[in-house]
């Protein structure tokens, strides 16, 4: 079965701490989304990747497709990065354009 | 603004009736799907269309219908049929063609049946 876990599942963070949210799947990928989901539920794409490591501002998401895994980092959290932030991914040989999703690291950043 | 518009955000159905939710983009997309999301679940696939006037069922369409008549809308319908309605919807949409492309995402619809 194809699977996509995330952990974990719940986070509480300091202001200013450095945050690492866990992404693990269980087969080959062609592709690997870290997505956003603020409290009024809608979702913004931060990155999607394939190889390799992206960054975006505070934000890096790393991916080592050996060991099917990949991280998004958070630095010098703030109460702005409060969110749930999805992993999904496409399997290889999935039909063409269906993501499956983990089940979500609910973040809350203290001030 | 090129983007996913969805619209209620909030509804509210009696059981046993239908209802239609609205998804419109103006990305010039060709893929458009609809996702559920319930409490500690991940989005699970409802419904995809890669072209207009092609639709497939994903993992949980049972309950639920669509239609493509046009390439910038996506409307989806939660019969009376679908046993447990109450949930958090979301259209998404992205080009096809390329499998590795950015997915763009609505708001979402909260659907509560009373």
């Amino acid at each position: 079965k194809n699977e996509v876990e995330q952990s974990p599942q719940n986070l509480t963070a300091q202001e200013g701490e450095f945050i690492t949210i866990n992404c693990s799947y269980s087969v080959g990928i062609s592709a690997l989304h870290w997505l956003q989901q603020h409290p009024g539920g809608g979702i913004v794409s931060l990155f999607m990747l394939s190889s390799g490591k992206k960054k975006h501002g505070r934000l890096i998401a790393t991916i080592n497709i050996q060991e099917k895994h990949s991280s998004l980092h958070i630095t010098a959290s703030h109460p702005r990065d409060s969110a749930v932030y999805i992993c999904a991914v496409r399997f290889l040989g999935g039909s063409q354009g269906n993501l499956i999703f983990g089940k979500g690291t609910k973040l809350s950043v203290k001030p | 603004d090129g983007g996913i518009t969805q619209s209620p955000k909030y509804l509210f159905r009696k059981e046993g009736q239908n209802v239609t939710l609205s998804c419109e983009q103006n990305l010039n997309h060709d893929a458009m799907y609809w996702y559920r999301q319930d409490p500690g679940q991940g989005l699970r696939l409802i419904y995809y269309s890669q072209i207009v006037n092609d639709f497939q069922k994903g993992d949980i369409a049972e309950g639920y219908s669509v239609s493509r008549e046009k390439k910038e809308s996506f409307p989806l319908t939660v019969t009376s049929a679908q046993k447990n309605p109450t949930a958090f919807y979301l259209c998404a949409s992205k080009t096809s063609g390329t499998v590795n492309t950015e997915a763009f995402f609505g708001q979402g619809t909260r659907l509560t049946v009373v």
